[in-house]
């Protein structure tokens, strides 16, 4: 186990409707990523969060946002849920430093499904 | 710009027998390599990363992966096949110049070991 954890596991939306998930990063780091993992694809990069700020984004839309709390949690925010969206939605945690991003810990995944 | 490709959906192995899961990369600069692994309704788990030194690089559960410079590969390999190694594996690559920290994950190749 990772250390972290990711809620829900399992989310059913519509289309047009908003959905938040959520992040508990790996004691002691600071730096958390979300991922989106399509059904047979890799994980493609959506966000990082270093300190509260984002400084880093994939190829995703605004509607795709993010926060970081000074505990270094976060939240993936998604607004006018598309079907394309239906995806596992992954966490990683990591720990800036001298060699940023070496190794991350992920999450098991938020399964969300848009219908 | 960074990419990396696992030109195998899937390797069948059986049990016992030596496995390897292709990986080549492209990068501007020199990479930085990983291999993670990710078992049915989890996240991925780190097994095992280049970032320089030796070409032969060991990790987790037995693995060992060898990069090779010329042919832009990072191929994974294990000489002994367990049935438990039966999971999707995933290459990343990260350019170390160019101050991007995210890495570039490939689509996965599926193991299967049979016993």
């Amino acid at each position: 186990e990772t250390g972290v954890t990711q809620s829900p596991t399992h989310l059913i939306k519509t289309r047009g409707q908003q959905v938040t998930l959520r992040c508990s990063s790996q004691s002691g780091h600071n730096t958390v990523s979300w991922y989106q993992q399509a059904l047979g694809q890799g994980p493609q990069f959506i966000f990082q969060y270093y300190r509260e700020e984002e400084n880093g984004r994939g190829n995703f839309p605004p509607r795709f946002s993010g926060l970081q709390f000074p505990n270094y949690s976060s939240e993936l925010n998604v607004n006018a849920l598309e079907l394309d969206d239906s995806a596992l939605y992954l966490c990683a945690s990591s720990s800036w430093g001298a060699r940023t991003n070496e190794k991350l810990f992920f999450g098991s995944g938020t399964q969300l499904s848009v219908l | 710009a960074q990419s990396v490709a696992q030109p195998e959906d899937q390797v069948n192995v059986a049990e016992g027998n030596p496995l390897t899961v292709k990986c080549t990369y492209s990068v501007s600069g020199n990479p930085y390599l990983f291999w993670y692994v990710q078992y049915p309704n989890r996240g991925l788990q780190f097994l095992l990363k280049y970032i320089t030194g030796d070409n032969l690089v060991k990790g987790s559960y037995g693995f060992e992966a060898e990069f090779n410079k010329s042919q832009t590969s990072f191929h994974l390999k294990k000489p002994s096949a367990l049935v438990s190694d039966s999971a999707l594996y995933f290459c990343a690559v990260r350019d170390s110049s160019g101050g991007s920290y995210i890495p570039t994950f490939g689509r996965g190749t599926s193991l299967i070991v049979h016993p």
